[in-house]
């Protein structure tokens, strides 16, 4: 099945830094990719849609300035924490849609663990 | 409004026995359907998925749901489980309807398995 690799898989940064994620479809291109935020034993919340070459659709109450997203192309997405603060700390997930024959099914990344001292 | 619901939060079960992870959608027509499954510290594996064809689907490690549009369920069976079942599931309906952003997603709130030795 498609592959979507996320990197880095876990990250500890001071407060006050900004730290990028990287979400890579391995075997596919994705026009589209989407970032999620897990709190501990919660379900997935969608933060953002990210869109090849244009802007990225933020949901309700995530803030832009905050969370980055660039999706430089149809293979690479990343999100960027600026100023990262212990409240920013979570896992974050991405995943990503093979547009070809699309069912709905979507392929997520391995997922980073983003720890803010 | 359209969306799953996941009826248990936790599940416990004895290695060996059945495992039953409930799962109920909203919908004014037959959805597409998915079970995904998360480690801890990991991003979410599809187990399987509905998509208007066969009712029983079959999915990997030995797991299979049943479609059920009389009772609008999609329960998440396995005859017999073992320790690596342990894990959280996730029930996940993909918005489909006309004019709605290509890959968004209805997450279940999730079940948390459990499996004793």
């Amino acid at each position: 099945g498609a592959v979507v690799s996320q990197h880095p898989s876990r990250v500890i940064c001071k407060s006050g830094t900004s730290v990028k994620i990287e979400c890579r479809s391995l075997d596919f291109q994705a026009t589209t990719m989407f970032w999620y935020r897990q709190f501990p034993k919660k379900s997935l919340m969608l933060m953002a849609t990210s869109n090849e070459g244009s802007k990225a659709t933020y949901e309700q109450g995530v803030e832009k300035d905050k969370f980055l997203i660039n999706h430089a192309s149809l293979t690479l997405s990343t999100l960027t924490v600026t100023s990262a603060h212990p409240e920013d700390s979570s896992f974050y997930i991405c995943s990503a849609s093979a547009q070809r024959g699309y069912t709905g099914e979507l392929f997520f990344g391995e997922g980073s663990r983003l720890t803010v001292l | 409004a359209q969306s799953v619901t996941q009826l248990d939060s936790h599940v416990s079960v004895s290695e060996g026995t059945p495992v039953l992870l409930r799962c109920n959608y909203s919908s004014s027509y037959s959805p597409s359907l998915f079970w995904y499954v998360q480690h801890p510290n990991k991003g979410l594996q599809l187990l399987l998925k509905y998509t208007s064809a066969a009712t029983l689907v079959k999915g990997i490690n030995g797991f299979e749901a049943e479609f059920k549009k009389s009772e609008t369920s999609f329960h998440l069976t396995k005859p017999s489980a073992h320790m690596s079942d342990a894990a959280e599931y996730f029930c996940v309906r993909p918005n489909l309807d006309r004019g709605s952003t290509l890959g968004r997603l209805y997450f279940g709130r999730g079940t948390q398995l459990t499996v004793w030795p």
